[in-house]
């Protein structure tokens, strides 16, 4: 059966807007970190990646901040679009080829 | 880029039965693959490393002989889900590391429900 389960935070943003996603996570020792953004019913999508040596990387529209003091990592989307409405999951990967995945936030875009 | 195949897509069983989800990594050699189960609005859950030639490692609290996993060839890694029972119905998602890139790709996913 269905398991009850925390349900996700979710972001709302107007179309056009930028969005923020925020993500803490939980190894000091992580060296890197993924974002993936899941649409229902599919396998996650690799979105950005960022090294614990850097701070900040852009892609297309997409900026990642890594702030090791903290241990939080952001993904700004810019000038949000409809098709960006997903669920998006910050992944991080310490010590061993695993990928540890955060709680995950839905963004939702209205027009 | 780098594709992984995950097959079926979904499937039914009825309970008692095992079902055997298959991860391909399409255009790359991998050493290494993961599977992940995802609960309806949750996060994913690592469940296991799945390792090319020796055992799968098992994450805490996942049973090793209720979820056997197979890492054959460097592109194939199979997950079985045997005596299955409704309450393992849930998305089941696979992994491949693709260390040309130090990357990580993903299949579609396997929705199994368990009747």
């Amino acid at each position: 059966g269905e398991s009850v389960g925390l349900h996700l935070p979710t972001l709302s943003v107007q179309e056009g807007d930028n969005s923020i996603i925020n993500c803490a996570y939980s190894n000091s020792a992580s060296d890197y970190f993924i974002w993936y953004k899941q649409e229902s019913g599919k396998g996650p999508q690799f979105i950005i990646d960022i090294r614990s040596n850097m701070d900040k990387r852009q892609g297309q529209r997409v900026t990642v901040l890594l702030n090791k003091t903290v241990k939080h990592l952001s993904l700004q989307i810019a000038a949000t679009q409809p098709g960006d409405s997903a669920v998006y999951f910050c992944a991080e990967r310490a010590n061993t080829d695993k990928l540890i995945f955060g709680t995950g936030t839905r963004l939702q875009v209205f027009p | 880029g780098a594709v992984v195949s995950q097959h079926p897509s979904w499937v039914i069983c009825k309970s008692g039965t095992s079902v055997k989800i298959e991860c391909r990594s399409l255009d790359f050699q991998a050493t290494t693959m993961f599977w992940y189960r995802q609960f309806p609005k949750q996060s994913l859950m690592l469940m296991a490393t799945s390792n090319e030639g020796s055992k799968a490692t098992y994450e805490q609290g996942v049973e090793k002989d209720k979820f056997l996993i197979n890492h054959a060839s460097l592109t194939l890694s199979t997950l079985t889900v045997t005596s299955a029972h409704p309450e393992d119905s849930s998305f089941y998602i696979c992994s491949a590391r693709d260390t040309r890139v130090d990357g990580y790709t993903f299949g579609s996913g396997t929705r199994l429900t368990v009747v």
